[in-house]
């Protein structure tokens, strides 16, 4: 099964309050962890990836948590602002052959109120 | 949009008519992909290919079809086939497609396809 479930669908913060947004996957295989931005009208941006062996990452005020034994992961923005407002993706990849399929979750449209 | 370019930005289809979207990247990466984005929903691979004049079937294939006749193209073909082809769609290259490789996707700016 290769499905990434998101929630939650739609999230509305105010400036300067924490965002999360959760993912959860069922196959093992996956073996890598983008997050992705993408603003109306644009095409997805890689905006933080994490290794399955990794329990977190952080690159700014962006923090990936990941629980390997729960097969779930997080997206933590820090301080956000209202520039941060964007439907956020996360993904999974998984080798298919000789080939490397990425598997996307359904999105989270985060709104940040100023 | 990181040396993708996708064209046009918008497009609309009649009724029985074919369509094709442009995708172009300068990235000299080997993989290229489609995907398929509808209101509320994740990506979903239509396509892909990992080298020039070989490309693979996605989640999605039918009433698609593709060409990678140059390294730096990857032009995707919306048939009459396809029935309710209104979405936006993605262009997305890696470096490559192996195990080993360095294959983070970049995305296009997408076109987004309509219906008369």
């Amino acid at each position: 099964q290769q499905q990434v479930k998101q929630s939650p669908q739609s999230l509305i913060v105010q400036k300067g309050g924490i965002s999360i947004i959760n993912c959860a996957y069922e196959n093992t295989a996956f073996d890598y962890f983008p997050w992705y931005q993408q603003f109306p009208g644009k095409g997805p941006a890689l905006l933080i990836a994490i290794r399955p062996d990794v329990s977190e990452k952080k690159e700014g005020r962006f923090t990936i948590s990941f629980n390997k034994s729960a097969k779930q992961f997080s997206l933590h923005i820090m301080d956000s602002q209202p520039g941060d407002s964007a439907t956020y993706f996360c993904a999974a990849y998984i080798s298919s052959g000789s080939a490397r399929q990425l598997t996307f979750g359904s999105g989270t449209q985060l709104t940040v109120l100023p | 949009d990181g040396g993708i370019t996708q064209s046009p930005k918008y497009l609309f289809r009649k009724e029985g008519q074919n369509v094709t979207l442009s995708c172009e990247q300068n990235l000299n990466h080997d993989a290229m992909y489609w995907y398929r984005q509808d209101p509320g929903q994740g990506l979903r691979l239509i396509y892909y290919s990992q080298i020039v004049n070989d490309f693979q079937k996605g989640d999605i294939a039918e009433g698609y079809s593709v060409s990678r006749e140059k390294k730096e193209s990857f032009p995707l073909t919306v048939t009459s086939a396809q029935k309710n082809p209104t979405a936006f769609y993605l262009c997305a290259s890696s470096i490559g497609t192996g195990v080993l490789a360095k294959n983070i996707q970049y995305f296009g700016a997408g076109t987004r396809l309509s219906v008369l």
